[in-house]
């Protein structure tokens, strides 16, 4: 298993403003993810980050809304840039263990914009 | 890229039924099909997976069927309880590990007492 970190828990912003989200994990792991839920609805992956190198961004994700650091082989932040009321979402970091493992997800970050 | 769509939205069935989730994806190179249920507030947990070279896989009340070919997915749940209420997603991924996941819409299942 992984015991996996995600700091603040919840959080309610000013629109404009920008919110990092924190993400440790018990154990070196080569890739993070990062997923959006929005309220009432799926996981949606925003970004996979390696440690040494830019993040992987799905489409409908960019770099400048949601920039993301891998400083070394436990730790990635996800930042939320110049938020807006749509931007509102639980965002939850992931990680596994590499082949024939299972995907583990940290408790989640509740943002709330106002 | 992947697309993984689910049914039902919702489902309510009787104590003791059974309940059956569908799930079907686009991209042919996926190989990874795990199941989560998530209770509200809380993180989503694995409670079933299975890889492609696997048709169908078994842990005491959940059981999950895959069919490549048609390119379907589908969880069981026998004998429910009113513990497994919960939205239970399906997902899908082309990784070697188990993530860089395509998660369906989600399934509401309600088991009335």
């Amino acid at each position: 298993s992984a015991v996996i970190s995600q700091k603040p828990s919840r959080d309610i912003c000013q629109r404009g403003t920008s919110l990092t989200i924190q993400c440790q994990v018990d154990s070196q792991v080569t890739m993070m993810f990062w997923y959006r839920q929005q309220p009432g609805q799926s996981l949606t992956l925003i970004a996979t980050a390696n440690q040494g190198s830019e993040a992987t961004y799905e489409s409908g994700f960019v770099i400048d809304k949601f920039p993301i650091s891998r400083p070394n082989l436990t730790f990635s932040t996800l930042t939320v840039s110049n938020m807006s009321p749509e931007d509102s979402s639980i965002y939850l970091c992931s990680v596994d263990r590499g082949k024939n493992t299972e995907a583990f997800f940290g408790q989640g970050t509740r943002l709330t914009v106002v | 890229g992947e697309n993984v769509e689910q049914h039902p939205s919702t489902l309510s069935v009787q104590e003791g039924d059974s309940a059956v989730i569908k799930c079907t994806y686009s991209d042919s190179a996926s190989n990874y099909f795990p199941w989560y249920k998530q209770e509200l507030g809380k993180r989503p947990q694995l409670i079933i997976d299975i890889r492609s070279n696997v048709g169908e896989k078994k842990d005491q009340r959940i059981a999950v069927t895959l069919n490549k070919t048609a390119k379907h997915f589908s969880l069981h749940i026998t004998e429910t309880q009113p513990e497994d209420s919960a939205v239970y997603f399906c997902a899908a991924s082309t990784a070697t590990g188990a993530n860089n996941l395509f998660f369906g819409t989600g399934t509401r299942l309600t088991v009335i007492p």
